[in-house]
């Protein structure tokens, strides 16, 4: 258990539909990041959030956003779902926002678009 | 062409092979690499985390990096089939700020009893 924790674990919904998944990350942790992990596509960064500002940015669709909450738990948002959208959404978290700290993952959101 | 190339596999072996899993990359600007592990159904951990390039040991595992030939290696000694997993190689650039990950495609493994 890496302790983060991402809810909910499954997410079922149609295209068109708007989810949110949301993030704790470890105690003491100051920084969330976002990747998605498809068949296709592999596992891709989407975004990363360093004590409430955005730190780093992948290649996160307009129909997606983020943040993170003065508590540090981070919620990402996905709006006008594809059926391309269907894959598992893993948040990670570490100390700080560096690359010399690791990242921890919790164990995903699993989101299928019907 | 992706920045990072894994081979997918997947990679069988028997119990107690020394196993070699490889990523090249096409990003110079890459200095971080790290390598972790996925079992099904879960969140990857990390396994092997290395700056620039040398070797590092830990138990079983010895992860390589030769930044000449943009290569990176790691090898499992002793396998076991607790082992069997997909491997996930993954790299950053700290000149981009922040710390984005960019994974390999992953290589399934695994170890047969």
């Amino acid at each position: 258990d890496s302790g983060v924790t991402q809810t909910p674990k499954h997410l079922i919904t149609a295209t068109g539909q708007r989810v949110t998944l949301r993030c704790s990350p470890r105690s003491g942790d100051l920084s969330v990041y976002w990747y998605q992990q498809s068949l296709d596509q592999g596992l891709q960064f989407l975004i990363q959030y360093y004590n409430g500002e955005e730190r780093a940015k992948g290649n996160i669709l307009e129909r997606f956003s983020a943040q993170q909450f003065p508590d540090l738990h981070s919620e990402l948002n996905l709006s006008s779902l594809e059926l391309g959208d269907s894959a598992l959404y893993f948040c990670a978290s570490s100390v700080g926002g560096d690359p010399t700290d690791e990242q921890f993952f919790g164990p995903g959101t699993r989101l299928t678009v019907l | 062409q992706k920045e990072v190339e894994q081979d997918p596999g997947p990679l069988s072996v028997p119990e107690g092979a020394i196993v070699s899993l490889n990523c090249t990359y096409s990003n110079s600007a890459f200095q971080y690499f790290m390598w972790y592990r996925q079992y099904s159904r879960k969140g990857p951990e990390l396994l092997m985390y290395t700056y620039s390039s040398g070797n590092k040991e830990d138990g079983r595992f010895t992860a390589q990096v030769d930044k000449s030939s943009k290569y990176i290696s790691l090898f499992i000694r002793d396998s076991q089939p607790s082992d069997s997993a997909t491997y996930l190689c993954a790299m950053s650039n700290p000149l981009l700020g922040g710390n984005k990950l960019v994974f390999g495609a992953g290589t399934i493994l695994r170890v047969k009893s």
